[in-house]
């Protein structure tokens, strides 16, 4: 099956700097890496994604890259704010299938 | 808005009993999904839906048993807690079958402690 390791487990960044999260997977059939945010007490929610026909996606502040042949794929936050302060869950899921494969979780503070 | 609800957010058991864990969505999505996640550990799946009484394991499904008789409600039964379930429960669902890459709805999660 697939293998999603993230990096780091906890980061924590002062207001305005820039936050960066990775993630590997081992799989080379995974083609869909969603990216969650889970604030205190909720469940996840989707905060960006990317297909493995793109190398990188852009909202906002938020911005994930990915290197298919690396097998590796990345969050960027810049400007941090203390509202991005949660917990953040890389994903991978294989083309045909329903499972998603999730990573262990970064828990990123940012200091006023 | 989408919603996903499930049935508490605290729970206390002994060990022994059994357990019942509701989640239900309002979206008619086709899959439905029970994870557990703890600390270090991410996300882990433990049983899947795609269909009405249709089910399928995950990674970790040994303990856990599911129902989906309604397309809008999936059941996660703990037929003897033990101790070594205590976790948080995160139920979600997604729309579509095959390769579709449909973003999965959470739910706020069931904290479950086994005593």
């Amino acid at each position: 099956g697939e293998n999603v390791e993230q990096h780091p487990s906890t980061l924590s960044v002062q207001e305005g700097d820039s936050a960066v999260i990775k993630c590997t997977y081992s799989d080379s059939a995974s083609n869909y890496f969603p990216w969650y945010k889970q604030e205190l007490g909720k469940g996840p929610q989707l905060i960006i994604d990317i297909r493995s026909n793109v190398g990188e996606k852009k909202d906002q502040r938020i911005a994930v890259t990915l290197n298919k042949t690396a097998k590796h794929f990345s969050l960027h936050i810049t400007e941090t704010q203390p509202e991005d302060s949660a917990v953040y869950f890389c994903a991978a899921r294989k083309y045909n299938f329903n499972k998603f494969y999730f990573g262990s979780g970064t828990k990123l503070n940012v200091k006023p | 808005d989408v919603k996903v609800t499930q049935s508490s957010r605290y729970l206390v058991k002994r060990t022994g009993e059994k357990v019942f864990l509701e989640c239900v969505q309002d979206m008619d999505h086709e899959n439905m999904f029970w994870y557990r996640q703890d600390p270090g550990l991410g996300l882990r799946l433990i049983y899947f839906s795609y269909d009405v009484k249709m089910k399928e394991k995950g990674d970790i499904p040994e303990g856990y048993s599911v129902s989906r008789e309604k397309k809008e409600r999936f059941s996660l039964i703990l037929e003897s807690a033990s101790t070594n379930q205590t976790s948080m429960y995160l139920c979600a669902s997604s729309f579509g079958r095959g390769p579709g890459a449909y973003e999965q709805y959470f739910g706020p999660g069931t904290r479950l402690t086994v005593t």
